[in-house]
């Protein structure tokens, strides 16, 4: 079973509709969750983390968390084309180091 | 954040040579990761280069094929050793984030190594 699993994908959505990404993990002590995005070509930079169950706004986004599920969601409202990316989720868990990602949704917002 | 540059930023090299990345941060960081990033794939954590001692390495990677250095807080290479075509990928370097942003971690911009 891998550490944390996403739907690769490809997503589709029209510009201006909500898209949403989820994010799976088996290590049920971990505590620190992380989404990324990335560019082709682009080394992946951060966009949200939240580490207490419940939502988590910042600007367009909001971060999901529920640990007793075990799971992360992004959800990007009013989506641009430029939010086409892969956006990848990870998860730290408490041994510190230990810092896993998922393989990636690919997300492509449609003009 | 921290400022965190690589060199080079790609390059082709022949199968059985070596080539050595740089990571260059502008801060003092505790944590460097190294990782690595195949065409398609997602990141998968080679080692954690740990300041004054020997790095870290996850399982599949080894220190004779990987070797790793960190003389100070700012400054790590990683080394890729007796390079085959598999070896082709992105290298990343990576840092904890300071202060309050500890457990979050920054990229540097990669290293595209082609292998022929």
């Amino acid at each position: 079973q891998k550490e944390v699993e996403q739907n690769s994908g490809p997503l589709s959505v029209p510009e201006g509709a909500i898209a949403s990404l989820n994010c799976t993990y088996s290590d049920r002590g971990s505590q620190s969750f992380f989404w990324y995005r990335q560019y082709s070509g682009k080394s992946p930079e951060l966009i949200m983390s939240i580490y207490s169950n419940g939502d988590k706004e910042d600007g367009r986004f909001t971060a999901q968390l529920n640990k007793a599920s075990q799971y992360v969601s992004l959800l990007i409202r009013d989506s641009q084309p430029s939010d086409s990316a892969t956006y990848l989720c990870a998860v730290r868990t408490n041994t510190g180091n230990q810092f896993y990602f998922g393989t990636g949704t690919s997300l492509t917002v449609i003009p | 954040s921290a400022v965190i540059s690589q060199k080079p930023s790609r390059d082709i090299c022949q199968r059985g040579t070596s080539l050595t990345i740089q990571c260059q941060v502008d801060s003092q960081v505790t944590m460097m990761f190294w990782y690595r990033q195949q065409p398609g794939q997602s990141l998968t954590l080679i080692a954690t280069a740990n300041q004054g001692s020997e790095a870290t390495y996850e399982s599949g990677f080894v220190i004779d094929k990987f070797p790793i250095s960190r003389p100070n807080l700012t400054f790590s290479t990683l080394t890729v050793s007796n390079m085959s075509p598999e070896d082709s990928s992105i290298y990343l370097c990576s840092v904890d984030g300071p202060g309050l942003q500890k457990g979050e971690q920054y990229f540097g911009p990669g290293t595209r190594l082609t292998v022929t």
